[in-house]
């Protein structure tokens, strides 16, 4: 059963433009949240996270909104770079769990065109 | 800033081979992981461990197996290679705790060919 779930396999943008990346979560005792980004043939990196004790963090052009009645966040960039084309990871753990635990989405490919 | 460095980034094995891939980090993190990165499958664990010479299996341990002797080395032997096992493989660590803890840091990656 799939508890963090990227509905779409890929989103195409135009450059300048606002990108948002949408992620849905199923086990209410999630708290924390991550997202990573990852270039073909590279480690993902870490890029933003949010607690649940916040609905909003914001990092220069990445902001994660984050609902929890919905049990969704989403990732938005703003504005799409074409240097911002790569996967990205949603990942969510209950605090107190061990990193193992650590539960990823199976990703988004962002296109960001020129 | 965080090193996760993964000594071999591509390989080509033949199927029946056994092979090592190796992966050291400077940190200092009780943690660290091996995961596999298949396209539409995400990102799926196949060992961890919590400290020197402890392992746990993650979510696909078959034909796997890891070694961790020092905390800031953890190998990952496929111990005989098979062509399903072609994929990218990511090292990664992290301290214990909560919040930024559970932070995990991953290395570039290594890409096994398997034929």
């Amino acid at each position: 059963d799939q508890q963090v779930k990227q509905n779409s396999p890929s989103l195409s943008v135009q450059e300048g433009r606002i990108s948002i990346l949408n992620c849905d979560y199923t086990n209410s005792m999630f708290d924390y949240f991550l997202w990573y980004k990852k270039y073909p043939a590279e480690g993902p990196t870490f890029l933003i996270s949010i607690s649940s004790i916040k609905d909003k963090n914001e990092d220069g052009r990445f902001t994660v909104f984050l609902n929890k009645s919905a049990k969704h966040l989403s990732l938005h960039i703003v504005p799409s770079q074409p240097g911002d084309s790569a996967v990205y990871f949603c990942a969510a753990i209950r605090s107190g769990a061990g990193s193992y635990q650590l539960t990823f989405g199976k990703g988004t490919k962002l296109s960001v065109i020129p | 800033d965080v090193k996760v460095t993964q000594s071999s980034r591509y390989l080509v094995k033949r199927t029946g081979e056994k092979v090592f891939l190796e992966c050291v980090q400077d940190m200092d993190h009780e943690n660290m992981f091996w995961y596999r990165q298949d396209p539409g499958l995400g990102l799926r664990l196949i060992y961890f461990s919590y400290d020197v010479k402890m392992k746990e299996k993650g979510d696909i341990p078959e034909g796997y197996s890891v070694s961790r002797e020092k905390k800031e080395r953890f190998s990952l032997i496929l111990e005989s290679a098979s062509t399903n096992q072609t994929s990218m493989y990511l090292c990664a660590s992290s301290s214990p705790g909560t919040g930024d803890g559970n932070t995990i840091y991953f290395g570039e990656g290594s890409w096994l060919t398997v034929v």
